[in-house]
């Protein structure tokens, strides 16, 4: 059975600061996929990656994959409280659907 | 973007009635999914559909079915409703890369 694990599950942090969620999966996955729903709404995608090695960024997120390791992180850099949210990775080893992490509920205080 | 609705956007309902979520697409993407979304468990799979009349069972599926008379539509049932059914329901089409999947704006379940 594949499983999604994502850390922390909830993270309180300072305006300024920089952190990093980590997404641990449990058999080979060559996508991963990182989405952020707001409350009350849908899941916006954030970034897919593709391939070992791949490495996106938007603004102050970035994303990286590392299928090895069976591992993808999630870092915010200088973050401000528009990125309150709560994110989450998934992955599809197949086109049978995604099985997603447990969500990291991020609270970004001034 | 894939355009994906999903209908009702509220329901309450109640113990022992049926119940049908409808979901649809305006493009012809083969892959169709159910997700149920509750508190502390993220999203999981109910069902999910790779073309007309061709559909699986997903992590979550008991209590649920589910069909596809046209690609457009995606339609999920429940037979008897029950209070462990009160959730949130996602739809979601596979869209192709780079994009991946695209999710309609969910339902909100009830029941009583």
């Amino acid at each position: 059975e594949l499983k999604v694990e994502q850390n922390p599950l909830f993270l309180s942090m300072q305006e300024g600061k920089n952190y990093t969620i980590y997404c641990n999966y449990s058999t080979t996955s060559d996508r991963l996929y990182w989405y952020r729903q707001d409350p009350g709404k849908s899941l916006e995608s954030l970034f897919v990656l593709l391939s070992n090695g791949a490495v996106k960024q938007e603004g102050r997120l970035m994303a990286s994959l590392d299928t090895k390791a069976r591992l993808s992180t999630l870092h915010i850099t200088a973050a401000v409280h528009d990125l309150s949210a709560t994110y989450f990775c998934a992955v599809d080893p197949s086109a049978d659907g995604l099985t997603f992490g447990k969500g990291t509920h991020l609270i970004i205080q001034p | 973007d894939a355009g994906i609705t999903q209908s009702p956007r509220h329901k309450v309902t109640e113990t022992g009635t049926p119940v049908t979520l409808r979901c649809h697409q305006t493009e012809n993407h083969r892959y169709m999914y159910w997700y149920r979304q509750d508190p502390g468990h993220g999203l999981r799979l109910i069902h999910y559909s790779y073309g007309v009349k061709d559909t699986d069972k997903g992590e979550v599926s008991d209590g649920y079915s589910v069909s596809r008379s046209k690609t457009e539509d995606f339609l999920l049932t429940l037979e008897s409703a029950t209070s462990s059914q009160t959730s949130v329901y996602f739809c979601a089409i596979s869209v192709g890369y780079p994009d991946g999947y695209t999710f309609g704006s969910g339902t909100r379940l009830t029941v009583v």
